[in-house]
């Protein structure tokens, strides 16, 4: 079985200050990682991936992650936050298994950037 | 890339009735999902839907309640069946491109059941 967690459920930061959304991960064997971020009354949009490679991973919008494998965690960051990145994230993680493609979610993160 | 539309985009429903959710992309894909969010909440798949096959469900889920049609390769829908307060949620439809290597999501179908 495969899991996500993400501790907060709210990180509130000032415009122009940096940012970090926190996941852990829970998967047998290596896994795939995904941040998406969700507007109001909008789907998912898709940000970053992590399939193999550099531990650093750029996405959209100035995003970045981290992947680190010994802490099984995967936190989203960006240097310096705009009031428009105010949103609900998701990671998400699926096992590198070809036969299962489904993405298990994580509880979401609400990330209010003050001005 | 791929560009997915769903209907409706939100619908009040009465307890007791379904509704059927429709799911449409713009391109070929093999495999599709649904997932549904309830208020506040992440998203939980329900299903996933193979063109030419059964979909397959998750615990919790089953084919009585939320039925999934697949007849070709870019349109799937749900039914949510004899509808209850509960399944107030959003619903969406996603699917995963050959070289994609993500997932794209539909807008979403906003549901509530009265």
């Amino acid at each position: 079985a495969q899991s996500v967690a993400q501790p907060e459920d709210q990180v509130n930061v000032a415009e122009g200050n940096p940012l970090t959304v926190k996941c852990t991960y829970s998967v047998s064997g290596n896994p795939y990682l995904f941040w998406y971020v969700q507007y109001p009354n909008r789907g998912l949009q898709f940000l970053l991936k992590y399939i193999t490679g550099d531990n650093l991973v750029k996405g959209s919008y100035g995003f970045e992650a981290e992947f680190n494998k010994s802490q099984t965690s995967f936190h989203l960051k960006k240097p310096s936050a705009l009031v428009s990145d105010s949103a609900l994230y998701f990671c998400a993680v699926r096992a590198l298994d070809m036969g299962r493609r489904a993405l298990t979610f994580g509880s979401g993160t609400r990330l209010q950037v003050q001005p | 890339s791929a560009v997915i539309s769903q209907k409706p985009s939100r619908d009040i429903c009465q307890r007791g009735t379904s509704l059927t959710i429709q799911c449409q992309v713009d391109s070929q894909v093999t495999m599709m999902f649904w997932y549904r969010q309830q208020p506040g909440q992440s998203l939980t798949l329900i299903a996933t839907a193979n063109q030419g096959s059964e979909a397959t469900y998750e615990s919790g889920f089953v084919i009585d309640k939320f039925p999934i049609s697949r007849p070709n390769l870019t349109f799937s829908t749900l039914t949510v069946s004899n509808m209850s307060p509960e399944d107030s949620s959003i619903y969406l439809c996603s699917v995963e491109p050959g070289l994609a290597g993500f997932q794209f999501f539909g807008p979403g179908t906003r549901l509530t059941v009265l």
